[in-house]
């Protein structure tokens, strides 16, 4: 089975923190995905990576950056974590091929207090 | 660009009774659809999803869901549901080109209740 593992269940931080959220899968997936999940807002793209070194932007990128320095791994990071951050985070994989599903981890919940 | 919307954010029904949650997609390009399943303080499962070919497609625990290109529709229906259908459900979409993300909707509460 494929497996996409998040560091952190739960992380509570302080506002103005760095916070790094790390992921990890096992499947050689090109692609790595984070969303953040809100209520009624369902999920929303940060940012994507379709290869070692490469981003995109997704709809709402402001606050966050990412790192994908090896294929299995990529990090979501808060340069200085606020309030409104305080949300759920997914990561996900799947190949580079467009016809197959996301695999998910099972979220971080961050709260930034 | 894509989008999805999911018309109804939360749905309640009785056990044993059907369900049809509704998905509508903007894309100027082929897609590929999906439906993803959250139980509480879980992450996303897939249900099903649609490639290509016919386009009622079956998943998993009972649903299934039709394509329908002219009215740009993804609707998940199960006949019978059951006190554990209860989650959030989440239509998605990918479009037929590479380097491209899965684009959600903002989710549909099924709430089930004996």
């Amino acid at each position: 089975d494929v497996k996409v593992t998040q560091s952190s269940r739960y992380l509570v931080k302080r506002t103005g923190e760095k916070v790094f959220l790390e992921c990890v899968q096992d499947m050689d997936h090109e692609n790595m995905f984070w969303y953040r999940q809100d209520p009624g807002l369902g999920l929303r793209l940060i940012y994507f990576s379709y290869d070692v070194k490469m981003k995109e932007k997704g709809d709402i990128p402001e606050g966050y950056s990412v790192s994908r320095e090896k294929k299995e791994r990529f990090s979501l990071i808060l340069e200085s974590a606020s309030t409104n951050q305080t949300s759920m985070y997914l990561c996900a994989s799947r190949t580079g091929t467009v016809n197959t599903e996301a695999f998910f981890g099972q979220g971080t919940r961050l709260t930034v207090v | 660009a894509q989008s999805v919307t999911q018309l109804d954010s939360q749905v309640p029904v009785f056990e044993e009774a059907p369900v049809e949650l509704r998905c509508n997609y903007s894309s100027s390009v082929s897609v590929y659809l999906f439906w993803y399943v959250q139980y509480p303080n879980q992450g996303l499962q897939l249900l099903l999803k649609y490639l290509s070919g016919s386009t009622l497609v079956k998943g998993i625990n009972g649903f299934e869901a039709e394509f329908n290109k002219s009215q740009t529709s993804f609707h998940l229906r199960k006949p019978s549901v059951h006190i554990s259908d209860t989650a959030e459900y989440f239509c998605a979409v990918s479009e037929g080109q590479a380097g491209t993300a899965l684009i959600f909707g903002k989710g549909t509460t099924l709430s089930v209740s004996s």
